[in-house]
């Protein structure tokens, strides 16, 4: 069982946006603004997405934010396209200097 | 351009230790600070361990502490993670990752390791 709680999976349609949910605690996401989120597509390495709970590296489109409020963090991708489906993946630094992934959500564009 | 090449991957009985490899090109590797996550097959993410820059602090996931160590050569610009009294469960595709403070920012392509008898 992950530290981070992710829901299974999430699904919307083309043009539309999903919100994915990462439920952490006072040791991780409550405590720092370390929160970062991978997507992976099937045989693939992650890939950072968003950092530094709202921070998008060069290259990734707007279309992907992140915001965290309390112990909770969330990645919104709006105008979903079908090259979104993927597993997504939040984690977070921890009071003992580690670092916790949440267990996955799968995103299915329909 | 940035890239991480994973190596040393491949089967070992429960209880056997295995060395995996890193091979780093296109940044300024011993600034970093690098990790390794794994992914069981099907499974999720895990992190696993990380290593300063300047090999001054070393941490691991509890599931590995004191049975993996990671290390460095920052003049080779490579990463390693020394694997022992490996069990069942550290079947995974470990990754190497830069990073280690708030953010993996490149990955390699990862290199299987299969535990079995």
């Amino acid at each position: 069982q992950s530290a981070l709680t992710q829901p299974a999976s999430v699904s919307g349609s083309p043009g539309q946006w999903i919100t994915i949910s990462c439920i952490g605690s006072s040791s991780d996401i409550g405590a720092y603004n370390y929160v970062s989120w991978y997507q992976q597509h099937p045989g693939k390495a992650p890939k950072l997405m968003i950092y530094d709970v709202t921070n998008r590296p060069s290259g990734i489109s707007n279309r992907f934010s992140g915001s965290k409020s309390g112990y909770t963090a969330s990645l919104t991708i709006s105008g979903l396209q079908a090259e979104d489906e993927a597993d997504y993946y939040c984690c977070s630094h921890t009071s003992d200097n580690t670092f916790e992934f949440g267990g996955g959500t799968k995103l299915t564009v329909l | 351009e940035v890239q991480l090449v994973e190596s040393g991957g491949g089967w070992v009985q429960p209880g056997g230790s295995l060395r995996l490899s890193c091979a780093a090109s296109g940044f300024a590797f011993s600034e970093y600070t690098m990790s390794w996550v794994r992914q069981a097959p099907g499974k999720g993410l895990e992190w696993v361990a990380k290593l300063k820059e300047d090999r001054s602090e070393e941490y691991y996931g509890a599931s590995v502490k004191g049975r993996f160590t990671i290390s460095r050569d920052n003049a080779k610009n490579s990463l390693f993670l020394q694997m022992s009294s490996l069990r069942v469960e550290d079947a995974a595709v470990y990754y190497c990752a830069r990073g280690g403070r708030s953010r993996f920012d490149a990955w390699g392509q990862g290199t299987l390791v299969t535990v079995s008898s």
